[in-house]
């Protein structure tokens, strides 16, 4: 079974750029999750869909981040226009149920995006 | 807030040396806490975890204690490996918010 991939894995782009990363979760898993590490320091919840309907996205930073789950399937997550304090680490997550319910959470690898 | 506090790094050990990684937390609720492992080029990974005070969590060596009464959750192991080498994230989860609070990360070097 094929785990929580995200693409891409590393991107560059220069501030005022857009960018887009993508997120498919284990196939069956209702729940998807974004986090990110910035600048090194601790890694933060961004948001939660539950299939298609984001049930919480509290940690969004601004509204040059948006989020999509179209279909319920795989997920993107844009930055638009790109800061440099933006730059870091985008987990990406899922799980079959909720959490609360004891249900697990996989990470993926992943996306690193630096901002020049 | 709710939030998890863990020791910086690097933290740099030969081969075969004992390992502490401290991890304090701060939680509104009563939350279960978590030991997540990051190894170059790969994911975020589950390492071990304690959902109740006093449990230990242990995988591969690795231990922790759920300690309550200093809200703590440090992270131990007796002999460690150059394969250890990667990032630990303390985290903690709290039902009620339905989300992971992690600390920023300690990163381990193991030289032979």
């Amino acid at each position: 079974e094929a785990g929580v991939t995200q693409f891409p894995s590393h991107s560059v782009i220069e501030k005022g750029q857009t960018v887009t990363l993508r997120c498919d979760p284990i196939s069956g898993h209702d729940n998807l999750y974004w986090y990110r590490r910035v600048m090194g320091k601790e890694i933060k919840f961004l948001l939660h869909f539950v299939k298609e309907s984001k049930q919480d996205e509290s940690g969004m930073p601004n509204n040059r981040f948006l989020a999509e789950r179209t279909g319920g399937t795989y997920s993107t997550l844009k930055v638009q226009p790109a800061e440099l304090e933006d730059s870091g680490v985008y987990f990406c997550a899922s799980s079959r149920g909720q959490l609360s319910s004891g249900n697990t959470i996989y990470f993926g690898e992943g996306s690193w995006l630096t901002v020049v | 807030g709710d939030s998890v506090t863990q020791m910086e790094g690097p933290v740099t050990l030969s081969e075969e040396a004992f390992l502490t990684i401290n991890c304090t937390y701060t939680a509104t609720g009563y939350p279960s806490l978590f030991w997540y492992v990051q190894y170059p080029g790969e994911g975020l990974q589950l390492l071990l975890k304690a959902t109740k005070a006093d449990d230990k969590g242990s995988n591969k060596g690795f231990e922790a204690t759920y300690r309550k009464e200093t809200t703590s959750f440090h992270l131990e192991k007796g002999s460690v490996q150059v394969s250890d080498s990667a990032v630990y994230f303390c985290a903690l989860f709290l039902y009620n918010f339905n989300k992971f609070y992690f600390g920023s990360g300690t990163k381990l070097n193991v030289k032979p």
